[in-house]
């Protein structure tokens, strides 16, 4: 299958401050990006959908000044938790699909595992 | 919106035997349906998946089968093995909307 590379696998940082998760398709051209939050022992929950150059559509309940997210190119979308709190603690999973081709399979990357301390 | 009920939530076997995760939808309008395998601290991986215009698909030691009318589908996990051991999520789409996941299914794998 295609690859997902998400960066980094894991991060700790202190409240208040700023994080950037990066997504980037290896091998094939994403046009559209997902992330998703997963608590332990439960499934993915989608925070965000984004098209490349567009502005990305939040699901309800997601700040989104909170988690800014970028996708400037077809292999690259960003996730910035900012002024992050405890409870912003997680693992933050994002998926690429391409929808101008016959397979839109949705790969994912490999996970973040933020703790905000 | 969709909404996909997965079951059972935790499932063990014995090595070698089968074990079988089942899926139903709501929204009969999807037509995508990926099953993932996710390991520990790890992202999910696709293992197979299946659209709508067909009812079953085999891969080696996995199957998946769809029945539309009754909105919904299986995987079939054959001969298990003790890395077959992990958490299973099924999903449902229509084309170009997001993935609407199942809650999961630990599988135990016991040799």
């Amino acid at each position: 299958g295609a690859v997902v590379s998400q960066h980094p696998s894991w991060v700790i940082c202190k409240s208040g401050t700023s994080v950037k998760i990066e997504c980037r398709s290896l091998d094939f051209q994403a046009t559209t990006m997902f992330w998703y939050r997963q608590f332990p022992k439960q499934s993915l929950m989608l925070m965000a959908t984004s098209n490349e150059g567009s502005k990305a559509t939040y699901e309800q309940g997601v700040e989104k000044d909170k988690f800014l997210i970028n996708h400037a190119s077809l292999t690259l979308s960003t996730l910035t938790v900012t002024s992050a709190h405890p409870e912003d603690s997680s693992f933050y999973i994002c998926s690429a699909r391409n929808f101008h081709s016959l397979n839109t399979e949705a790969f994912f990357g490999q996970g973040t595992r933020l703790t905000v301390v | 919106g969709e909404n996909v009920e997965q079951h059972p939530s935790t499932l063990s076997v014995q090595e070698g035997d089968s074990a079988v995760i089942k899926c139903t939808y709501s929204d009969s309008a999807s037509n995508y349906f990926p099953w993932y395998k996710q390991e520990l601290g790890k992202g999910p991986q696709l293992i197979i998946d299946i659209r709508s215009n067909v009812g079953e698909k085999k891969d080696q030691r996995i199957a998946v089968t769809l029945n539309k009318t009754a909105k919904h589908f299986s995987l079939h996990i054959t001969e298990t093995q003790p890395e077959d051991s992990a958490v299973y999520f099924c999903a449902a789409s229509e084309r170009n909307t997001p993935l609407v996941f199942g809650k999961g299914t630990r599988l135990s794998v016991i040799a």
